[in-house]
Formats: structure tokens, C-alpha cells, sequence
């Protein structure tokens, strides 16, 4: 049960270039959302949020636009730079306080010189 | 800034052994939960903890796992007689969940538990 899909297992951008990471979800209960990127070794590490209430959040090079109606979000990074190589994943969640997040299969980025 | 740490980083157990990992949450937050990722797979919830129980659960977690804060600062994700198929990294995160709404989590960097 993909609740939460990423169809593109990976992505190769050149530096400088626009990223563009798609998901797409299945619950219409889901309401708010999360991008996070995660490096080998590491944990994920939260980059970017938007409820949804919003169809846009900036957050310097990162932007996320929600489709409500076509249960899509994209997280676009621009400029793209080598140290955004990286796993990122997309997370839906409820909007009540504390509930957990059904992450997607992530999508490797890699940014090349 | 505040972080997530888990101890230990890496951690081998024979199956059948229990096991405890070990999570410090940022200080300030209110909810805990446990993650897991098996190799090649998706980050997958465990469990959720606010208020010193067990607020939410999958249906991974099971009789053989269980949480626990035991002081103000540290939370646990034990498992009893462990399996081979329990070999993952194990995340744990927290989040501040003090306004009303969903706030975003905070991980640490996993532990990976090797079951052989």
C-alpha cells in the first residue's frame, strides 16, 4: 500500500541547474507535507515543509508546490549544486500535533560538476 | 543546534538476543517516535510516544518491541527476542508538537542493528 510514491527512483541535474523531485500521494487526508534529504550514514534531515492550506513555501534555494487536487507536490532546488547530492524524500502527514509521517521511497539526486 | 543522538551507531546481536537502542530526543519536544529502514526499502513508522505512552503504532511493532522513557532525557525502542528480518537501521525523532499541529520531526542518525 504506496501511500506516498516517488516514481523516480533518481535524478541527475547539472550544477547550476533546476531539481525537480515529484510525489505523489494517495491519502486525502493527508494535509501536510515534509521534504527531507538524507545523506549515507546519516539521518534524514528536514529541508522543507507546506500544509496544505498553502500551493507554495520558499525556503531560499528550495521551493515546494502543492497540488491539492492532483495529490502531487514537487520540491524544485535552483541553483543546483553538487551538495545537494543526495536521497530525498517527500512525507505526508495528518495536521493534528504528532502524528507520524508515511514517507515516500526517496529519490537519489545527484548534482555533477 | 539541538539534535537528535542515538547510541549506539552500530550495533551486532545474535538472533534471539534482546536488544536496546538508545535515543536522546531534542530537549524541548514533546513527541517520540521510532523509525526503521531495511536496506534498499523506505523509511517505515514504528511507534509514537507522547506523554510518557504509546500514542500511535504500526502493525510492525509488535509484542516483541517496546518503548520506554526511563528518565527525562532518554527514550528506548527495545526488542526482546530479535530476528533476523529486524536487521534495519533504526531512526528515532522527535518533535516539538506544542502548537496546536504537526510540527516537523527531527531524526537522529540511526542505528544499524545487524542480526546474525
Amino acid at each position: 500500500d504506496q501511500q506516498v510514491k516517488q516514481n523516480s527512483p533518481s535524478l541527475s541535474v547539472q550544477e547550476g541547474r533546476i531539481s525537480i523531485l515529484n510525489c505523489d500521494y494517495t491519502n486525502s487526508m493527508f494535509d501536510y507535507f515534509l521534504w527531507y534529504k538524507k545523506y549515507p550514514a546519516e539521518g534524514p534531515t528536514f529541508l522543507i515543509s507546506i500544509s496544505s492550506i498553502k500551493d507554495k513555501n520558499e525556503d531560499g534555494r528550495f521551493t515546494v508546490f502543492l497540488n491539492k487536487s492532483a495529490k502531487h507536490l514537487s520540491l524544485h532546488i535552483v541553483p543546483s549544486q553538487p551538495g545537494d547530492s543526495a536521497v530525498y524524500f517527500c512525507a505526508a502527514s495528518g495536521w493534528n500535533y504528532g502524528q507520524n509521517f508515511v514517507f515516500g521511497p526517496g529519490t537519489r539526486l545527484s548534482v555533477l560538476p | 543546534e539541538p539534535e537528535v543522538t542515538q547510541t549506539p551507531s552500530h550495533q551486532v546481536t545474535q538472533m534471539g538476543q534482546e536488544v536496546i537502542l538508545r535515543c536522546v530526543p531534542i530537549s524541548n519536544h514533546l513527541y517520540f517516535y521510532w523509525y526503521r529502514q531495511i536496506l534498499g526499502q523506505k523509511v517505515e513508522f514504528l511507534v509514537s510516544f507522547y506523554n510518557n505512552e504509546i500514542s500511535e503504532k504500526s502493525e510492525i511493532f509488535d509484542d516483541q518491541f517496546s518503548v520506554e522513557r526511563p528518565d527525562g532525557s532518554n527514550f528506548t525502542l527495545k526488542i526482546r527476542s530479535t530476528k533476523l528480518e529486524d536487521s534495519a537501521m533504526y531512526f528515532c525523532a522527535s518533535s516539538a508538537g506544542d502548537r496546536g499541529r504537526n510540527q516537523p520531526q527531527h531524526f537522529g542518525d540511526g542505528t544499524r542493528l545487524s542480526i546474525l
